[in-house]
């Protein structure tokens, strides 16, 4: 167990539609990060938000978006659904940034039909 | 653009054979290096991580990774497999001053009793 929890653990919903998936990072931990795995691109780092604050930008589809609650937990809100958007969503926190060890959490699944 | 190329995507060994994953990272500037493992059904976790002094480190349950600069190399080694080191390693790559990480595409690894 990393620390980190993601929910939900699956999530099947149709094309077009909006879906919100919520990450709490380690206790300590200021830094959120967004990856998307899925069989054609891989791990793909999404965004990064530390202490609130949006750090860094990946490859994260204008349709996507998230934010960083004053809690520290993060949502990944991901709207206008596709196809090609099912793949596995992980979060990972740090305690700061470059150069911490980035725990990963267990992952939301996400089938778009 | 930065990558990383893991050049074996399925590796198949028995118990007590050496092992050596190659990971291969284009970017010319400072760079810290990762090797993260996914067990069946886990979330990912670090096995090791290069950030400076030795090139060679060691990390958990056996593993080490050698960083040869000349080569833009970070290989992953175990002398001997056991049947638990099934899982995906990922090889990943957070260039200097950044906290993103950039994964390789993963090596699927299988040992057999």
């Amino acid at each position: 167990d990393s620390g980190v929890t993601q929910t939900p653990k699956h999530l099947i919903t149709a094309t077009g539609q909006r879906v919100t998936l919520r990450c709490s990072p380690r206790s300590g931990d200021l830094s959120v990060y967004w990856y998307q795995q899925s069989l054609d691109q891989g791990l793909q780092f999404l965004i990064q938000y530390y202490n609130g604050e949006e750090r860094a930008k990946g490859n994260i589809l204008e349709r996507f978006s998230a934010q960083q609650f004053p809690d520290l937990h993060s949502e990944l809100n991901l709207s206008s659904l596709e196809l090609g958007d099912s793949a596995l969503y992980f979060c990972a926190s740090s305690v700061s940034g470059q150069g911490y060890e980035q725990y990963f959490g267990p992952g939301t699944r996400l089938t778009v039909t | 653009a930065q990558s990383v190329s893991q050049h074996n995507h399925h590796v198949i060994l028995s118990e007590a054979a050496s092992l050596e994953l190659g990971c291969n990272y284009s970017y010319g500037g400072t760079v810290n290096l990762f090797w993260y493992v996914q067990y069946p059904g886990q979330h990912l976790q670090l096995l090791l991580k290069y950030f400076s002094g030795d090139p060679l480190v060691k990390g958990i349950k056996g593993f080490e990774a050698e960083f040869i600069k000349s080569k833009f190399s970070f290989n992953l080694r175990k002398p001997s497999v056991q049947w638990s080191d099934t899982a995906e390693y990922f090889c990943a790559v957070s260039p200097y001053n950044t906290d993103k990480l950039i994964f390789g595409t993963g090596t699927r690894l299988q040992v057999f009793p």
